[in-house]
């Protein structure tokens, strides 16, 4: 069975610093490109960040360039989200997803960033 | 960036009946277009890949259409557990990856 188990989420005050972790299970980690996505309570989707299989290519939102930094760890089946300089409408449920193509094929539950002082 | 449109933000449709949902691009993305079903609490669900392909596990009720600019997303037959919000997300040109804002499929 395929499972993402995000991680980290949690209360942050504004311009703090949050690492989030995605552990992965059930499939070829390291075939896989992976995403993060998140979404504000009551909003839509938004893409965060991706990182290629290998981990050389990283790509960004313009709203978290040099703020976010996403990495990966194929030894040990996990991505990461580090969050410097948090905002409050950066307050939302973030997604960690495994992509082939390009369409989201494997999601995580979740993990609740909230940016507040 | 290309921008994703859904029309409508809701629709509300009986069970059994018929719902299609519609998606258009600003731009062309070929077939590169996904669609999604998110329920409240849940992360979202890939139902279809490449505009037309059912994601593995997807009833057949569920299919897309369209290419270019223009997609669809129809239900042949609603069941309860169809009611739920949907989005559209191109992949032929990222970063960034772009979705819609999504239509509610609601209960009539």
């Amino acid at each position: 069975e395929v499972q993402l188990l995000e991680s980290g989420g949690g209360l942050v005050q504004p311009g703090g610093s949050l690492r989030l972790s995605c552990a992965a299970s059930g499939f070829t980690f390291s075939n896989y490109a992976m995403r993060w996505v998140r979404q504000a309570p009551g909003k839509g989707l938004e893409w965060v960040s991706t990182i290629s299989t290998s981990g050389g290519s990283t790509y960004y939102a313009d709203s978290v360039k040099g703020r976010f930094t996403i990495s990966r760890d194929n030894s040990k089946n996990t991505l990461y989200l580090q969050m410097n300089s948090l905002r409050a409408e950066e307050t939302a449920m973030y997604y960690c997803a495994g992509t082939l193509r390009g369409d989201y094929i494997y999601w995580g539950q979740g993990t609740l960033v909230t940016v507040s002082s | 960036e290309i921008v994703m449109t859904q029309s409508p933000a809701t629709l509300s449709v009986s069970p059994g009946e018929r719902a299609t949902l519609s998606c258009r691009a600003s731009q062309s993305v070929s077939s590169n277009l996904a669609w999604y079903q998110q329920k409240p609490g849940q992360a979202p669900r890939l139902l279809i890949y490449g505009a037309s392909t059912r994601a593995t596990g997807i009833p057949a009720r569920f299919s897309g259409s369209g290419s270019g600019t223009e997609f669809s997303l129809t239900i042949s037959s609603l069941q309860s557990e169809d009611f739920a919000v949907y989005y559209c997300q191109q992949y032929n040109n990222w970063p960034p990856d772009t979705f819609g804002q999504g239509t509610k499929l609601e209960i009539k």
